[in-house]
């Protein structure tokens, strides 16, 4: 499977807790996304990578929420201390870094929090 | 204003008709656009770029007006399988910054047989 990989799938976990999710992203892509998404809306931008270097994130982001992707290769987002307003669906999307296909996204399959 | 704005309908359509959706975006400084195509409970998918001069694939017409800083789709000959959500998304470019895709919150088509 060459597509973007994101893992786990579900999650469920109570008020406080911490969770991390991955994302595999296509081998040959540079550019790493991370969206948020919740019922009626849209994907909504968290950060993106370049490589391993973290070049945006969103104002929305608080705090609690922070991205990694160490070698360039896989990322992970980890939320530290959830709340119920962090349950919503995690996508990850990977690009090239070539100019006409640098925003041209493929997203994963999303990875569902459910904060009780 | 906000960033990327679509109706988020719905539009029932019956089979066979055409649809069309708008999309407005408020950084002019944005240079490069796209429709994404979300099926229920599933991840977003690239349905075309947005040229300057307009493009087509199929029956699927895109047109960007830069001046009005809106975008269109129009769908010809509508069928069962076009039902989704259609997201608008435009690249957000401000100072120095390479930019990053903001996605509007989606129009939803449900195609009728």
């Amino acid at each position: 499977d060459t597509g973007v990989s994101q893992d786990p799938r579900h999650k469920i976990t109570k008020r406080g807790q911490n969770v991390t999710f991955r994302c595999d992203p296509i081998s040959e892509h540079n550019r790493l996304y991370w969206y948020r998404q919740t019922l009626g809306q849209g994907p909504e931008f968290l950060t993106y990578f370049q490589n391993e270097a973290q070049l945006e994130k969103s104002r929305l982001l608080s705090d609690r929420f922070s991205a990694e992707r160490p070698k360039g290769s896989f990322s992970t987002l980890e939320i530290q201390r959830t709340e119920q307003g962090d349950s919503a669906m995690y996508l990850c999307a990977s690009s090239p870094h070539w100019n006409s296909g640098a925003n041209v996204l493929t997203f994963g399959a999303g990875s569902r929090l459910t904060v009780l | 204003r906000k960033e990327v704005e679509q109706d988020p309908g719905p539009f029932n359509v019956p089979e066979g008709a055409t649809v069309a959706f708008n999309c407005t975006y408020s950084n002019s400084a944005s240079q490069s656009f796209f429709w994404y195509r979300q099926d229920c409970r599933k991840e977003p998918k690239l349905l075309m770029s947005v040229y300057s001069s307009g493009n087509e694939d199929g029956r699927f017409t895109a047109q960007l007006n830069r001046a009005s800083q809106y975008i269109s789709l129009l769908i010809r000959d509508s069928k069962l399988s076009d039902s989704a959500t259609y997201l608008c998304v435009v690249n957000w470019r401000y100072g120095g910054s390479q930019g990053n895709l903001i996605f509007g919150k989606g129009t939803k088509l449900s195609v009728k047989p």
